[in-house]
């Protein structure tokens, strides 16, 4: 069964740090694949996605994701954190065989301090 | 655009009544809609995914007849917990697609129900 892992639970940080979320998913054919954040009390929003062509994917606030196949990874980047990137952030994959299904991630809390 | 909205934001019922949350694609008509349910400090899991017209796709463990989903129209879908209990105390998150396979989600802000 597919699979994805997000390798922090809760990742703590001083404003102005730089910022890498792990992302692992398990599946062997052609994927697509989302980061979401969910700021406190707020629905999910979309960051970034990734379809196909460049691996490197820029999204909204700042935020970026590398998509390496080889090693099954989509891991979410930022260079400078502010406290308002405090939030949860979902790595998430879909697969066309799926009927376009979501599997998330479990989750990784940020707490950027000020 | 893609706006998706969820009424109530929150309920609050009594045991063995039942509630039915409701999910709107506002500016766009939704192919699929999927159900989701988020347990505190979790991530959301999978409930069911409902096409318009046909009835839903529920996923291993979800008890059909207890979470009834009906997706009436391309910008309508419903999730009903009948004869709810505590423990189907939770946040429920929907989301609609645009097209059936591959295609980015837009979120609803949740619904947060409560069994007393």
């Amino acid at each position: 069964a597919q699979s994805v892992s997000q390798h922090n639970h809760h990742v703590i940080l001083s404003e102005a740090a730089s910022l890498e979320l792990g992302c692992n998913y398990s599946y062997g054919g052609t994927v697509n694949l989302f980061w979401y954040v969910q700021y406190p009390g707020q629905h999910l929003q979309l960051l970034l996605k990734y379809f196909s062509g460049d691996p490197l994917v820029k999204g909204i606030k700042g935020f970026e994701a590398e998509f390496i196949k080889s090693k099954f990874s989509f891991n979410l980047r930022k260079p400078s954190v502010q406290w308002s990137d405090t939030a949860e952030y979902f790595c998430a994959v879909n697969t066309y065989n799926q009927g376009g299904k979501l599997i998330f991630g479990q989750g990784t809390e940020l707490s950027v301090k000020p | 655009g893609a706006v998706v909205s969820q009424h109530p934001s929150w309920v609050i019922c009594k045991s063995g009544t039942s509630v039915k949350i409701e999910c709107r694609s506002l500016d766009f008509q939704a192919t699929t809609m999927f159900w989701y349910r988020q347990f505190p400090k979790q991530s959301l899991m999978l409930m069911a995914t409902s096409n318009e017209g046909s009835k839903a796709t529920y996923e291993q463990g979800v008890e059909k007849d207890k979470f009834l989903i009906n997706h009436a129209s391309l910008t309508l879908s419903t999730l009903t917990v009948t004869s709810a209990h505590p423990e189907d105390s939770s946040f429920y998150i929907c989301s609609a697609s645009v097209l059936a396979g591959g295609a980015e989600q837009f979120f609803g802000p949740g619904t947060r129900l409560t069994v007393l």
